[in-house]
């Protein structure tokens, strides 16, 4: 149990398109779900915290404009990259928050890998 | 603001041998977690072990152990019997304990070889 699950795994794309994530629970409920960033043999860097319902909180330095959360689901939150650039080429990891169950417990999607051209 | 430091950027250990990778934090909570998350090349994150700062009690999960220092603010993780599936970035992480999910804090990593 507790699978999270990403959308697509990578995908390229051409500079100034936009481009969807999404980040799907499987087999719970989540209430809080997270984006993180990677680069290469980097730590993961939060990017905003979406909960079900209500608008993402976005970390400092994370153009809200730039990268898009929408959390309409328990299910479900998509991460869109608009206008994207090749510095926005990356790994991007969300996590998901059961929302029953223990408040340290949060599952971990496989990442997508984004290159823009 | 939580901060976590790793000062192992790279580690690497004979297999079967023991090995033990470092990890310190700043924080003003007093209660909070404390975790240690293994990312192999699949670039899957996998939860390995997990603290609870109010548990004197060091977290063992087979062969993985902690030795939890509260008051010094450190957290190393121990790996006996160590395999050649160990290899992986490993990550420690901080999160304040809240009744509602908060973020967690990750660390820089420490990139851990383990030699046949």
């Amino acid at each position: 149990g507790a699978v999270v699950s990403q959308h697509p795994s990578r995908v390229i794309c051409k500079s100034g398109t936009s481009v969807k994530i999404e980040c799907r629970s499987l087999d719970f409920q989540a209430t809080t779900m997270f984006w993180y960033r990677q680069f290469p043999k980097k730590s993961l860097m939060l990017m905003a915290t979406s909960n079900e319902g209500s608008k993402a909180t976005y970390e400092q330095g994370v153009e809200k404009d730039k990268f898009l959360i929408n959390h309409a689901s328990l299910t479900l939150s998509t991460l869109t990259v608009t206008s994207a650039h090749p510095e926005d080429s990356s790994f991007y990891i969300c996590s998901a928050a059961p929302f029953f169950g223990s408040s340290e417990t949060q599952y971990f999607g496989p990442g997508t890998r984004l290159l823009v051209l | 603001a939580q901060t976590v430091t790793q000062s192992q950027p790279e580690m690497s250990v004979q297999e079967a041998e023991t090995v033990t990778l470092s990890c310190t934090y700043d924080t003003s909570e007093n209660n909070y977690y404390l975790f240690w998350y293994k990312q192999p090349p699949s670039r899957q994150m996998i939860l390995v072990i997990r603290q609870e700062a109010y548990k004197q009690q060091n977290a063992t999960e087979n062969r993985f152990s902690v030795n939890f220092q509260k008051a010094a603010k450190s957290f190393s993780l121990k790996i006996s019997d160590s395999q050649l599936g160990d290899t992986a970035m490993y990550f420690c992480a901080f999160m304040k304990l809240k009744t509602s999910y908060d973020k967690v804090i990750f660390g820089p990593g420490t990139s851990l070889s383990v030699i046949p």
